[in-house]
């Protein structure tokens, strides 16, 4: 039972160059989501999908694109990246609907350079 | 939206001693408020949470407690030991509308245990 995996681990990008990360849990979670953390900023939440089929808006959905590929999987592109987007990024889910705490992946560090 | 306020950003305690952290929300709506534990370099864990039925819950040497009246919910870990050194997140539930659900996360507290 691998829980929650994220892919790649680490990555380095030159402005404006894209890359799509991968997310993939194996919980049978309806919710999923992408988060970033940057130092003193907490996590924030990019984008989610409350269930299959569907995607919406988070804090800072700038820049970014998701792709909720089927109930296990849910990745995040950016198409074209920025020296802002420098974090790292953690995919999560969990069962859906409010009173479920969520279970993250190891996280993608990204560095745009 | 919901806000979430988290004090201290940093914390030093002798090990041994009790460590608090509180959080404050904005949203009275929200039913959900679980803890996170974030040693360096790894994923979030969620170590404790409390829905807002609930005034009290404990773990061991940690415990949550909730003020739904205040909008204020705090995490107390007793006999603090070396191995609790991490960073601690709070977060609280918010709805979305139509059954959809995100947590909002505090901006953390990094917790240092000195032995």
């Amino acid at each position: 039972n691998a829980g929650v995996t994220q892919t790649p681990k680490f990555q380095v990008l030159k402005t404006g160059q894209s890359m799509t990360l991968q997310c993939a849990q194996d919980m049978n979670h309806n919710s999923m989501y992408w988060y970033r953390q940057d130092p003193g900023m907490g996590l924030r939440l990019i984008y989610y999908s409350a269930s299959e089929g569907t995607t919406d808006k988070g804090e800072v959905p700038n820049g970014y694109n998701v792709s909720r590929l089927n109930k296990r999987e849910f990745s995040l592109r950016l198409e074209s990246a920025a020296p802002s987007q420098t974090s790292v990024y953690f995919c999560a889910s969990s069962l859906t609907g409010g009173g479920y705490g969520y279970t993250f992946g190891s996280g993608t560090r990204l560095t745009v350079v | 939206g919901e806000n979430v306020e988290q004090h201290p950003s940093t914390l030093s305690v002798q090990e041994g001693d009790s460590a608090v952290i509180k959080c404050t929300y904005s949203d009275s709506a929200s039913n959900y408020f679980p803890w996170y534990k974030q040693e360096l370099g790894k994923r979030p864990q969620l170590i404790i949470d409390i829905r807002s039925n609930v005034g009290e819950k404990k773990d061991q040497r940690i415990a949550v407690t909730l003020n739904k009246t205040a909008k204020h919910f705090s995490l107390h870990i007793t006999e603090t030991q070396p191995e609790d050194s991490a960073v601690y997140f709070c977060a609280a539930s918010e709805n979305s509308g139509a059954g959809s659900y995100q947590l909002t996360f505090g901006k953390g507290t990094k917790l240092s245990v000195i032995p």
